[in-house]
C-alpha cells in the first residue's frame, strides 16, 4: 500500500523564519515519484517540484529547497526566509511508476506566515 | 459528495481536428480550473476562472482556449489537435482552498 504522511496539519510563523514541512511516505515500489504542490488561497495548485526515486539529490529554488532521504522515507521541503506570500497549503504526493498508478496525496500543510 | 463531470472520459483524434472538452459542476463553485497531467508526472494549472466571463491562463503555456458563460459550465477547446496535445486533462472547481477534481479526460491525438 502507498501513503504520504504530513504530520504537520498547521504550521504559523513570523515573516522571515525558515520553516520545514515535512513528509513521509510508504511505498512497496522500487520506483517511484514525489512531489509537491503549493495551494495558496485563490485555490489554484502550483506544481513546485518532482523527484524520482533513483534521484536523491536535494534541491534549491531560490527560498525553497528539498531535501530527499530515501533511507527515512522523507521529502521534506523548507523556505528559508518566509514571507507573507508563502501561505498556503503545501501537499506532498506520492505516485507509482506505470500509467495506471493513481497520485497519492498527503492532506496538507496550511502554513501561515505572519507580517 | 462532489458533483463535477468530465466528458468524454477517453477520446483518440486525428491531428487537425477541432475538439471540445467538457466540464460541468453542480455545486455553484465560482472557481473552476484545468488542470493537464501526463501520465506519472505532475498536474500542471492551464487555465482557471474565479467566475463567469472570467478567464485566466495558468502556469503552463497551453494552446487550449476555455470560456465560462455560465456558473456550472468550463468547456476547454482545441482548435487544431495535435500529437503533443495527449495528455490528460483534470477539471476541478471548488471555494476556497477546497478542491474537487473530475475524473479527467484521458485525450491521445494520432
Amino acid at each position: 500500500a502507498q501513503k504520504v504522511t504530513q504530520a504537520q496539519t498547521e504550521i504559523s510563523v513570523v515573516e522571515k523564519e525558515d520553516v520545514t514541512l515535512d513528509c513521509v511516505y510508504e511505498t512497496r515500489d522500487t520506483t517511484y515519484y514525489l512531489f509537491w504542490y503549493k495551494q495558496p488561497p485563490s485555490g489554484e495548485l502550483v506544481f513546485l517540484i518532482r523527484r524520482n526515486s533513483f534521484d536523491e539529490q536535494n534541491e534549491i529554488s531560490g527560498r525553497y529547497s528539498w531535501n530527499f532521504q530515501k533511507s527515512t522515507s522523507s521529502f521534506n521541503f523548507t523556505i528559508t526566509a518566509s514571507q507573507v506570500v508563502d501561505s498556503a497549503v503545501y501537499f506532498c504526493a506520492l505516485r507509482g511508476a506505470g500509467n495506471n498508478r493513481k497520485l497519492i496525496w498527503g492532506l496538507g500543510t496550511s502554513l501561515a506566515v505572519n507580517p | 459528495e462532489a458533483d463535477i463531470y468530465q466528458t468524454p472520459r477517453y477520446l483518440v483524434i486525428g491531428t487537425g481536428k477541432k475538439i471540445t472538452l467538457e466540464c460541468s459542476q453542480t455545486m455553484g463553485h465560482d472557481k473552476m480550473y484545468w488542470y493537464q497531467q501526463d501520465p506519472g508526472m505532475e498536474l500542471h494549472l492551464i487555465h482557471y476562472s474565479y467566475g463567469v466571463n472570467s478567464t485566466e491562463k495558468g502556469d503552463l503555456s497551453s494552446e487550449s482556449t476555455v470560456s465560462r458563460i455560465r456558473t456550472e459550465h468550463f468547456p476547454l477547446t482545441l482548435e487544431s489537435a495535435r500529437p503533443s496535445h495527449t495528455s490528460q486533462y483534470l477539471c476541478a472547481s471548488g471555494q476556497g482552498t477546497e478542491a474537487f477534481f473530475g475524473q479527467g479526460t484521458r485525450l491521445t491525438v494520432v
